[in-house]
């Protein structure tokens, strides 16, 4: 079964640091971009960051640069987000999602569509 | 930075056409993909590439994109359709989301 759990989410202080998790299962993870997207309460879906297959290439939205950071490591197939100097507005639910490349009877294209998500974590930013 | 408009809410009756119109600057130029999430769950994919469905996605769904508005249609709603419903697209590398929409089968 293609499988995405994540872990690691918990309640911090603002200011502080948090490392989520998310292993993959049932699909060769080193073939897939990988992203995050969070969602805080009652509010909508936002992305993240994303990560190529060999980690080589990383993008990630203007309001997480410079504090969160990507990464995976194939040989654990596991997706990571370091997430430093966190303020309350970062509190929300973390799901990690596969993207599938668009197809045409010709050519692929990334960035493609997240198939597969997690079931999420929860991160809570609080004094 | 780039924005998909959703309209906060739609209601439609069991058995009828519900539309879903998600609405950004020259839009049919960028695939778009739908989302479904029920209250306390994961998003699931419904719509890729403007209008394909994945595997296990009722046929009742179906998607259209062209100049700035894509659609999602729901022919024959159901009341498990009820949800949260989100369009995205890709622009420069990063993925927009719209602000979702409620569904509502009444």
């Amino acid at each position: 079964e293609v499988q995405l759990v994540e872990s690691g989410g918990d309640w911090v202080q603002p200011g502080g640091s948090l490392r989520l998790s998310c292993a993959a299962s049932g699909f060769m993870f080193s073939d897939y971009w990988m992203s995050w997207v969070r969602q805080a309460p009652g509010k909508g879906l936002e992305w993240v960051a994303n990560i190529k297959e060999d980690g080589s290439e990383k993008n990630d939205v203007d309001s997480v640069k410079g504090r969160f950071t990507i990464s995976r490591d194939n040989a654990k197939n596991s997706l990571y987000l370091q997430m430093d100097s966190l303020s309350a507005e970062d509190t929300a639910v973390y799901f990690c999602a596969r993207e599938k490349a668009y197809c045409t009877s010709t050519s692929c294209y990334l960035p493609g569509a997240f198939d597969i998500w997690g079931q999420g974590t929860l991160v809570t930013v609080s004094s | 930075s780039y924005e998909l408009t959703q309209p906060p809410s739609v209601s439609v009756s069991p058995g009828q056409t519900a539309t879903i119109t998600c609405s950004g600057d020259k839009l049919g130029d960028r695939y778009v993909c739908w989302f479904q999430q029920k209250p306390g769950q994961s998003p699931v994919l419904v719509i890729f590439q403007d209008n394909k469905r994945p595997s296990g996605v009722p046929e009742r769904f179906s998607g259209s994109n062209s100049g700035n508005t894509a659609t999602l249609t729901i022919s024959g709603t159901q009341a498990m359709d009820e949800a949260d419903y989100y369009c995205q697209a890709w622009d420069s590398g990063t993925a927009v989301f719209g602000g979702g929409t409620r569904l509502t089968v009444l």
